[in-house]
């Protein structure tokens, strides 16, 4: 199937911990970001790469490390979780921007940090 | 900064009922628009997207409209069923970003 997938879905984590989340599209996209949405349903963008380069880099806290080893995986890494973390992140791709087809969002990785 | 609002945040019709759920936003100068439906517990699925250049796009039983200079759009969704309830998203890609819309939760009573 042609996606973006993330892994792990779910996520529950005691505050402190670090741990990773990661995105990977076979679209042959060449960008892809890291949503957040939080309780309200606000989404809100964090990180974009683009041919694993840093495009987009919104105010988050420095505790959190986008990794793109490659144009298909853009993962994310979170060092000392806190409670406010909780939320689901979403991994989304696009080709030029989105400027044709939009964006393709993967079906999201709920984190809870207890 | 762009600013996107969605009208009514939640919205509860009965079934065979036609729709509209509306998005507006601050400014203008925006390349495309995309409506995206979320069920619960699950990701965004692509409806339609509207390049700024067109006035509408229609898909089955959903159509949406762009007035731009108005920082309008509307998504119609004609003969809703109960398998249309879900939080419908629009978002407007400007610049590098897209900036989404706090959602319209749709129920669609039986």
């Amino acid at each position: 199937d042609t996606a973006v997938s993330q892994t792990p879905k779910y996520l529950v984590t005691q505050m402190g911990n670090d741990k990773s989340i990661k995105c990977e599209q076979n679209l042959g996209h060449d960008t892809m970001y890291w949503y957040k949405q939080d309780s309200k349903k606000f989404l809100k963008i964090m990180f974009s790469y683009n041919n694993k380069e840093l495009i987009i880099n919104e105010t988050v806290p420095n505790r959190f490390s986008p990794k793109s080893p490659d144009k298909a995986h853009l993962n994310l890494h979170i060092n000392s979780l806190e409670l406010g973390d909780s939320a689901v992140y979403f991994c989304a791709s696009s080709q030029d921007g989105g400027r044709a087809r939009g964006y393709t969002f993967g079906s999201g990785t709920r984190l809870t940090v207890v | 900064k762009q600013e996107v609002t969605q009208i009514p945040a939640a919205l509860s019709v009965p079934e065979g009922e036609n729709l509209v759920l509306n998005c507006s936003f601050t400014d203008s100068a925006i390349y495309n628009l995309q409506w995206f439906r979320q069920d619960p517990g699950k990701g965004l699925t692509s409806l339609l997207l509207i390049q700024s250049s067109q006035r509408e796009q229609t898909s089955g039983r959903l159509n949406a409209s762009l007035d731009k200079s108005s920082g309008r759009s509307t998504l119609y969704i004609a003969a809703s069923q109960p398998g249309d309830s879900a939080t419908y998203l629009c978002a407007v890609r400007m610049g590098n970003q897209f900036y989404f819309g706090t959602g319209t939760s749709l129920t669609v009573i039986p």
